[in-house]
């Protein structure tokens, strides 16, 4: 069936290590992901997303990696901080121009001094 | 500017009770959505909008309607609420749709309803 997951439910780190978030897809077809971040009593905020004719993207202290060939993606956070403790989880989207998006459950991170 | 702001925060309604929910960005995005949020289960798009005077279903629309009659507004009714649809609820805009180079998504902070 269809499914987009996180293989662990509770990631805790300390501050100023690295993150590494993962994420499987079910889809090959899936062409379009995304990585949100939610902290507690707030909406979902958009981090960073790629298509997949990309392997790697970069933003402000985050990169996401996609690998096609095993259908998993995951969010690398470099120099964790006490705010980037929040719940993040993936979204795939199957082609452009959809509207069906498919969320995952979740990781909660948590930073630690 | 606000962002995306969603009214009301909180509410508890009676099965059978109709209500409308309220969704404001000041972004001057052509594109809303109205999600809802239950745990173990991810964001579910119900209902979306591309522009002014146009809606579409999303993945879970049953039991819900939306219109755009504003594009800065984008409303969600419960024409008569069920227990089942007790969640959270997230709108978000965007500039552009899925997968394009211009593509960031904005949430709200979300309205909790509880329906008993």
């Amino acid at each position: 069936g269809e499914s987009v997951g996180l293989h662990l439910p509770t990631l805790s780190v300390q501050e100023g290590d690295n993150s590494i978030i993962n994420c499987a897809y079910s889809n090959s077809a899936s062409d379009y992901f995304i990585w949100y971040k939610q902290e507690s009593g707030k909406g979902p905020q958009f981090i960073i997303d790629i298509r997949s004719n990309m392997d790697k993207r970069q933003g402000q202290r985050v990169t996401v990696l996609l690998n096609k060939t095993v259908k998993h993606l995951s969010l690398q956070i470099a120099a964790t901080q006490p705010g980037d403790s929040a719940v993040y989880f993936c979204a795939e989207n199957r082609s452009y121009n959809t509207d069906k998006l498919i969320f995952g459950t979740g990781t909660r991170l948590q930073v630690f001094p | 500017n606000a962002g995306v702001t969603q009214t009301p925060k909180f509410r508890v309604l009676k099965t059978g009770q109709s209500m409308t929910l309220l969704c404001a960005q000041d972004m001057n995005h052509e594109y809303m959505y109205w999600y809802r949020q239950d745990p173990g289960m991810g964001l579910r798009l119900i209902h979306y909008s591309v522009g002014e005077g146009t809606t579409a279903k999303g993945e879970v629309p049953d039991g819900y309607n939306v219109s755009r009659l504003k594009k800065q507004n984008f409303l969600l009714g419960l024409e008569s609420a069920a227990p089942s649809q007790t969640s959270v609820y997230f709108c978000a805009s965007s500039y552009s749709f899925f997968g394009t180079d211009s593509y960031e998504q904005y949430f709200g902070p979300g309205t909790r309803l509880t329906v008993t």
